[in-house]
């Protein structure tokens, strides 16, 4: 059974840093391409970032050059880490695994973790 | 430049069927796209992806209820059989390469 179990959110100050963690289960990280999403308090989806198969990364303007996403093959866990945070990265942080027939297209996500940036 | 359009609310009674829309922008009217329910309070779940032809490829456990179709820029979610538990709000996606954008949403009411 696919599984991901986001975790690692929180109250970070404006200009902080947070590593967001995605444990999977049920398959391979390296196997599909997997994103990550985020929701702000009552708003819409956001894509924020995507890791291939292969390793290549691709982030939304509005967190590129601040946010780093990796994943540990041995541990199959995806990452985000989040520099410089401001306030409006305040959201449910999501990730998402991308189906390998379909990709692009998300097919099983996480719980979500919170993260909140305020002083 | 790729973005999807959304009502932002729909309403069908108990028991009725109802037909959400997801428009592509000019140019891309060939796109698949997917369609995502979240639930109150709850995280995205995924319905099924839909091809430009209306062919589509559901998410395990997503009932028969469920259905998509296409027409040109157009992308359809249909519910039939309107339960309570489809209260939700109701998210399309697509994807070029090095990103994803989703529309809006749509918040679905049960009469």
């Amino acid at each position: 059974e696919v599984q991901l179990v986001d975790s690692g959110g929180g109250l970070v100050q404006p200009g902080g840093s947070l590593r967001l963690s995605c444990a999977a289960s049920g398959f391979s990280v390296s196997s599909n391409y997997i994103s990550w999403v985020r929701q702000a308090p009552g708003k819409g989806l956001e894509w924020v970032s995507v890791i291939s198969s292969g390793g290549s990364t691709y982030y939304a303007d509005s967190v590129k050059g601040r946010f780093t996403i990796s994943r540990d093959n041995s541990k199959n866990t995806l990452y985000l880490q989040m520099d410089t945070l401001r306030a409006e990265d305040t959201a449910l942080y999501y990730c998402a695994r991308e189906m390998i027939a379909a990709v692009g297209s998300f097919d099983y996500w996480g719980q979500g973790t919170l993260v909140t940036v305020s002083s | 430049q790729l973005v999807l359009t959304q009502s932002p609310s729909a309403s069908a009674s108990l028991g009725a069927s109802v037909k959400l829309t997801c428009t592509l922008s000019s140019g891309h009217s060939s796109y698949a796209i997917a369609w995502h329910q979240q639930q109150p309070e709850k995280g995205p779940r995924y319905l099924m992806k839909l091809n430009s032809d209306g062919s589509h490829n559901k998410g395990d456990g997503i009932p028969d209820r469920f259905s998509g179709s296409s027409s040109g820029a157009e992308r359809y979610l249909t519910i039939s059989s309107l339960q309570s538990e489809d209260e939700a709000d109701y998210y399309c996606q697509t994807w070029d390469t090095g990103f994803r954008v989703f529309g809006g949403g749509t918040k679905l009411t049960v009469l």
